[in-house]
């Protein structure tokens, strides 16, 4: 079953502090793995995009780490800041070169910044 | 720039009503798509688009019509309301879901509920 898992679930840092959320998946055929994030009342918004060869991209703030090996990812948040604060959604996109591709999405983690 | 922009923003429908949920974009993307994202799950593909007079059904089409007859507008139709349907809905877009990894614009949403 095409399955992506995200913990923890929520999580409450202080201001200016690092965080790291992480992304499972048994996904097949992979395709790519993307970061979102979701400002709550709002639309998810693309951070990074990774293809099968890519095992860091960064974004800003934010790097994203993928091993295909281990079908795992994370997303690791420098500096934290009060804008900070929303869901990180990990989305897999599963598929070859052509066609549709139907995106599989976790249910997100969400991100509290503390003051 | 207006991006992918949905309409209405809320909506409140008695069971049994119909409506149209509108999306649009202006990136000349060649697929959209709909989803419907409900608490504790990640979001789940209703209908998708790869160009003007072709669509097809996603995962949980049943209760849902689409059409997509110019490249800029893919509207949504719920046939009869029921209570099920309560949830929160965005439309994406994006020029390819290719390897490379193109970039999925989301809307903001709209938020529906059936009562």
């Amino acid at each position: 079953k095409n399955q992506v898992e995200q913990s923890p679930q929520s999580l409450i840092i202080l201001e200016g502090k690092n965080c790291t959320l992480q992304c499972n998946y048994t996904v097949s055929p992979f395709s790519n793995l993307r970061w979102y994030k979701q400002d709550t009342g709002r639309g998810p918004v693309s951070l990074t995009i990774m293809t099968f060869s890519e095992n860091t991209k960064s974004n800003g703030r934010y790097t994203a780490t993928l091993d295909a090996d281990t079908k795992q990812s994370s997303l690791h948040i420098t500096a934290s800041q009060l804008s900070d604060s929303a869901s990180y959604i990990c989305v897999v996109c599963r598929g070859r070169n052509t066609g549709f591709q139907k995106l599989v999405f976790g249910t997100g983690t969400r991100l509290l910044v503390s003051p | 720039n207006a991006g992918v922009t949905q309409t209405p923003k809320f909506q409140v429908l008695k069971t049994g009503q119909s409506m149209t949920l509108q999306c649009a974009q202006d990136m000349n993307h060649e697929y959209m798509s709909w989803y419907r994202q409900d608490p504790g799950m990640g979001l789940r593909l209703i209908h998708y688009s790869v160009g003007a007079g072709i669509t097809d059904q996603g995962e949980v089409p049943n209760g849902y019509n689409v059409s997509r007859s110019t490249t800029e507008d893919f509207p949504l139709r719920l046939l009869s309301a029921a209570p099920s349907q309560t949830s929160v809905y965005f439309c994406a877009s994006s020029y390819s879901f290719g390897t490379g990894g193109n970039t999925i614009y989301f809307g903001e949403g709209s938020w529906l509920t059936v009562v």
